[in-house]
Formats: C-alpha cells, structure tokens, sequence
C-alpha cells in the first residue's frame, strides 16, 4: 500500500519557539492532506484540510495563524506550530489523499513536547 | 457526515473471536465504512472497508445489514497484539470533500 511519512517522529522544543512537522506521501501523488491532533486516550481531531497549491481550510477553533500549514507540492505538506506552549504538547498525525478512488494514507504520527 | 456510535471498551482473550459493532444510522448512500486500527503512539491502520454484505479479507471480515445502519468489524482469534484502538469511519470515499472524521473508538485490551 501507499506511505506517508512524517519527519520528525519526535521533537522536544523550548515555550515560545517554532516547530515545523513534515508529511510526505513516498509513492503516490497527494492531492489532499489533513493535520490531526491527538491527546492522551483521546481520539484524533481533526485540524485542517489543505490541497495543494492553495490555502488550508481550519476546523473551527484551530487557530491559523499558530498552526502554518503549507502544501506546495504533491508530495509534501507541513505543519508549523509557532510560538510553541506547553499545551502544544500533542501527537500530531497527518494523512494523505490520492488517487482516483480517494483512498486515505497516515502517517506514524509526530510527538510534540513543549516545555 | 453520518455520525457513527461504537462501545468505548471491549476485553477479550487470547485465541477468542472479537466482534465489534459500529452504529452510523445517518449513513448516506455513497458512503462507505471503513475500520482503523491505532497502537499507541503511532498513525491509524486501515483494515478494512466495505459498502454492503460481507468483506474479508487476510485480517478481519466486515458485516454490513442490508439497511446499512451498523456494522461489525470481526477479528478471529485474537491475540496480545491486537490490544489497540479501533475506529468505524463513514463517508463517501469517491467524493473530493470526503474528510475522515474520527470518533472515541473502541479500545480492545485482549488478556491472556
């Protein structure tokens, strides 16, 4: 099946700093991507849809201007969590859409520590 | 989206079948069912998807009424490492908008 890797898989960063995730889809083209986020025992929320070549659409309550997504190409999309606070501290998955039949890919998720 | 209802915990043992049932009674005509499984710390797994009747393949099979309102996801014989989260999604699959939206899951502990 298809792979969608996320670099880095873990990241420790200081309050106030920035941390840019990266999703990549390895062999097929992604023509959607989405950015979920995940607490402790908690299942994945959904954050926001990006096509690429356009701007994110955000779920309501996901603060844009925090959470820079960028999808400039087919095969990359990311996430930049600025000005980082410790309730940043998440699991943060993305997943990638391509093909004709709109098959959905994860990625193995990043663990985002902000202290 | 059709929203969809699964039990929050389930426990079995090693060796049994395990049969979990999701409830998605808005679901709409051109959606599909789709199951997840998620270990901790890591992205969700897809196992399998269908539209009606029966779906198996190498892992799990897929019960679908002919109404459509529910359906069970059946692992046979589980074991330790089937300890994990599993997650029912519907929606139309073909349609560009078509966002994968998760609800709580249900959290399978199998015991030995």
């Amino acid at each position: 099946g298809a792979v969608v890797s996320q670099h880095p898989s873990w990241v420790i960063c200081k309050s106030g700093t920035s941390v840019k995730i990266e999703c990549r889809s390895l062999d097929f083209q992604a023509t959607t991507m989405f950015w979920y986020r995940q607490f402790p025992k908690q299942s994945l929320m959904l954050m926001a849809t990006s096509n690429e070549g356009s701007k994110a659409t955000y779920e309501q309550g996901v603060e844009k201007d925090k959470f820079l997504i960028n999808h400039a190409s087919l095969t990359l999309s990311t996430l930049t969590v600025t000005s980082a606070h410790p309730e940043d501290s998440s699991f943060y998955i993305c997943s990638a859409r391509g093909g004709g039949l709109g098959e959905q890919y994860f990625g193995p998720g990043t663990r985002l520590t902000v202290t | 989206l059709a929203k969809t209802t699964q039990p929050i915990s389930m426990d079995s043992y090693e060796g049994q079948e395990v049969n979990i049932t999701c409830s998605h009674n808005n679901i709409a005509t051109n959606d599909y069912i789709t199951w997840y499984q998620q270990f901790p710390s890591q992205g969700p797994r897809f196992i399998i998807q269908g539209y009606k009747t029966k779906v198996t393949n190498e892992v799990a099979s897929l019960f679908i009424p002919a109404d459509r309102k529910s359906s069970t996801l059946s692992l046979p014989r589980v074991s330790l490492s089937d300890t994990a989260v599993y997650y029912c999604l519907v929606g139309d699959k073909s349609g560009g908008s078509y966002i994968p939206t998760f609800g709580r899951g249900t959290s399978l502990i199998v015991h030995p």
